[in-house]
């Protein structure tokens, strides 16, 4: 895996703002995967990303894999307090076995 | 299904003891691995396994050992503990080694004092 860098490492928003996470890479992403930890639970897997400019919706959140494959983004709309926790982006690498975990975005929503 | 667990869920050791954390996973995944947590610091892999018999290091695999004798069943075994092996410990599987999102245990939180 490579190393990803992940964008902001914390954020506040006020329930119904939107939010955003970036995840980049100096070098070409493989395959991106979205997680997301609950405070004091495990990490759960949210989806991935394959191809270049590929966009993807589920509900609320929208994620993005870049045109040169150097960055991911995670887009949640109208926050709610069931969003609060931290995502986190890893990086599969070329034919790696193993994950690479960028450090999350913890996010706050304040009711 | 109950997907993959972990036992314990919490424990504390003196500096220098043993344990042995364990991993079991009912979804006949060929691929497992071990990562921690520190607050802060995202995960961290220690060893994986792409199959029973086969195991091999991650990045942080210092002061612990694996091994895979059946596809069900990874543990880890923490010798001779130290303070920088406080930690949330998390086991995960998957189908293959990409292309498949991970499925992880709920963690052991494990404090060495």
């Amino acid at each position: 895996g490579q190393q990803v860098m992940q964008i902001p490492q914390y954020q506040h928003v006020q329930e119904g703002e939107d939010f955003t996470t970036y995840c980049n890479s100096s070098t070409t992403l493989s395959n991106i995967q979205w997680y997301k930890q609950r405070p004091g639970g495990h990490p759960v897997f949210l989806i991935q990303l394959v191809k270049s400019g590929e966009v993807k919706k589920q509900k609320r959140l929208t994620f993005q894999f870049g045109e040169a494959k150097k960055n991911s983004s995670l887009h949640i709309t109208a926050t709610q307090t069931t969003d609060v926790g931290t995502y986190f982006c890893a990086d599969s690498g070329a034919g790696s076995y193993q994950l690479t975990f960028g450090k999350g975005t913890k996010l706050s929503v304040i009711p | 299904n109950a997907g993959v667990t972990q036992t314990p869920k919490f424990r504390i050791l003196k500096i220098g003891q043993s344990m042995t954390l364990q991993c079991t996973q009912d979804m006949n995944h060929n691929y497992m691995y071990w990562y921690r947590q520190d607050p802060g610091m995202g995960l961290k892999l220690i060893y994986y396994s792409v199959g029973a018999g086969i195991t091999d290091k991650g990045e942080v695999p210092n002061g612990y050992n694996v091994s895979r004798s059946t596809t069900e069943d990874f543990p880890l075994r923490l010798e001779l503990a130290a303070p920088s092996q406080t930690s949330v410990y998390f086991c995960a599987s998957s189908p293959t080694g990409y292309n498949y999102g991970y499925t992880f245990g709920s963690g052991t939180r494990l404090t060495v004092v």
